[in-house]
């Protein structure tokens, strides 16, 4: 069946790096734009990014953009979230979500993964 | 900054019927605006029910239905049932950036 899994997540100390992962299987990996989306304890969702089925095309929320980097390995399968510069508030919940449809960008998302756990405290 | 507005929190009693709306900051939601609807339950990660307007899942029970109504996305639930207490978020796409709603919080009593 259609599955994501993220993982990378952790306690890291403010100012520093983690990249998180997102292992898809299931489908055909390549064919799928995917997004991340991100939950603040006690907080909603938050869109944080998406990248397109090819990898050409990525678009950031603002609060993370020109520290967060989507990309992808679509050999690997897997999605990637680098992130830098990391503070307090990007403390939070991280889900990978697969697109509906293959080859856009629109319409929406379909398959979560469960989430992994960043925590951003010195 | 676009803001998408939602119902903080709504109550339904078994068997009825409910509506949740979500309103863009920017005007009018519109099909082009590809509205999404997902439900969370207290701990559990999110779940898609609706995408563009009124598209379902396989997985989307059929009492669960959206469109839109005036000048915002509509998820309406019928035929409400226990385990339909959860949050419930929108979604809306903005061109290069997609935004959710705040979340509303359905109490089924």
């Amino acid at each position: 069946q259609v599955q994501l899994v993220e993982s990378g997540g952790g306690v890291v100390q403010p100012g520093r790096s983690l990249r998180l992962s997102c292992a898809a299987s299931g489908f055909t990996f390549s064919n799928f734009g995917i997004q991340w989306v991100r939950q603040a304890p006690g907080k909603g969702l938050e869109w944080v990014a998406v990248i397109s089925y090819d990898g050409i095309n990525k678009y950031y929320a603002d609060s993370v953009n020109g520290r967060f980097t989507i990309s992808r390995d679509n050999s690997k399968n897997t999605l990637y979230l680098q992130m830098n510069s990391l503070t307090a508030e990007d403390t939070a919940v991280y889900y990978c979500a697969k697109k509906v449809v293959p080859t856009t960008m629109v319409y929406g998302m379909d398959v979560w993964g469960r989430g992994t756990t960043v925590t951003v405290s010195s | 900054q676009t803001v998408v507005t939602q119902e903080p929190s709504l109550t339904v009693s078994p068997g009825g019927t409910v509506t949740l709306t979500c309103a863009s900051s920017t005007g009018p939601v519109t099909s082009g605006y590809y509205p999404n609807w997902f439900q969370q339950k207290t701990g559990q990660a999110p779940r898609s029910l609706i995408y563009s307007t009124n598209k379902k899942h396989s997985w989307t029970p059929a009492r669960f239905s959206g469109s839109l109504l005036g000048d915002k996305a509509v998820l309406t639930l019928s035929g409400v049932q226990p385990e339909d207490e959860a949050e419930y978020y929108c979604l809306l796409f903005y061109g290069a950036a997609w935004v959710f709603g705040g979340g509303t919080k359905l109490t089924v009593l």
